[in-house]
């Protein structure tokens, strides 16, 4: 079974630092990989997605992400954080070989708290 | 257009009752899925829908179950509740493998 780890729990930075949140997930043949971020008493928001191609994509808010095969990670970063960042982030892997489902198994997140 | 929406936002029920929590999925979605985000034990799989049909679930006893209507929108049972049911309850939809699954603002259920 699939399973992801995100290796930070809790991430402070300062505003207009950058940051990296990391992801490795379990070894598989071929996955799906996903970062989703979460504010407060709100649901799940997708911010960028890996599916195959480029290694390095691109989501909302001036995320992005690199995919290494190798090391089997996922991790995320952005140049230059803002106050709105702060929430809570999760990684997500779903396999493409569980017969058209996009069951997705999570990392435990990690909480992003950008200070002034 | 509309996304995923549940109902209803926050649900205070006693042990032992039982909780129905609905999920429109968004227009044109035929895959419906339930997760519960509990305190301590991150996002978990619940269930699967599809095309009316649970596909597949997650490892949680029986008495939580569901179904989906002709409509593609789900319900969500859980029946003799326990404390530790308490936790919020995120409904997600998709249209094909690959393109991410689009969460709901979630369902808060309290145990007492």
């Amino acid at each position: 079974a699939q399973s992801v780890t995100q290796l930070d729990s809790q991430v402070p930075v300062f505003e207009e630092a950058p940051v990296e949140l990391r992801c490795n997930y379990s070894s598989s043949v071929s996955v799906y990989l996903f970062w989703y971020v979460q504010y407060p008493n709100q649901g799940l928001q997708l911010l960028l997605k890996y599916l195959s191609g480029s290694t390095l994509v691109k989501g909302i808010n001036g995320f992005e992400a690199e995919f290494n095969k190798s090391q089997t990670s996922f991790h995320l970063r952005k140049p230059s954080v803002h106050i709105s960042d702060t929430a809570e982030y999760f990684c997500a892997v779903s396999d493409p070989d569980q017969g058209g489902s996009e069951k997705l198994v999570f990392g435990k997140g990690t909480k992003l708290t950008v200070n002034p | 257009e509309a996304g995923v929406t549940q109902s209803p936002t926050h649900l205070i029920k006693t042990r032992g009752q039982q909780a129905t929590l609905r999920c429109s999925p968004i227009s044109g979605h035929t895959s419906v899925y339930w997760y519960q985000q509990a305190l301590g034990l991150g996002l978990q799989f619940l269930l699967w829908y599809d095309e009316g049909e649970e596909r597949n679930r997650g490892n949680f006893p029986p008495r939580f179950s569901g179904r989906q209507f002709p409509n593609y929108s789900s319900e969500l049972n859980v029946n003799a509740l326990e404390l530790e049911d308490s936790a919020l309850y995120l409904c997600a939809s998709s249209l094909a493998v690959g393109l991410g699954a689009f969460f709901g603002q979630g369902t808060r259920l309290t145990v007492v």
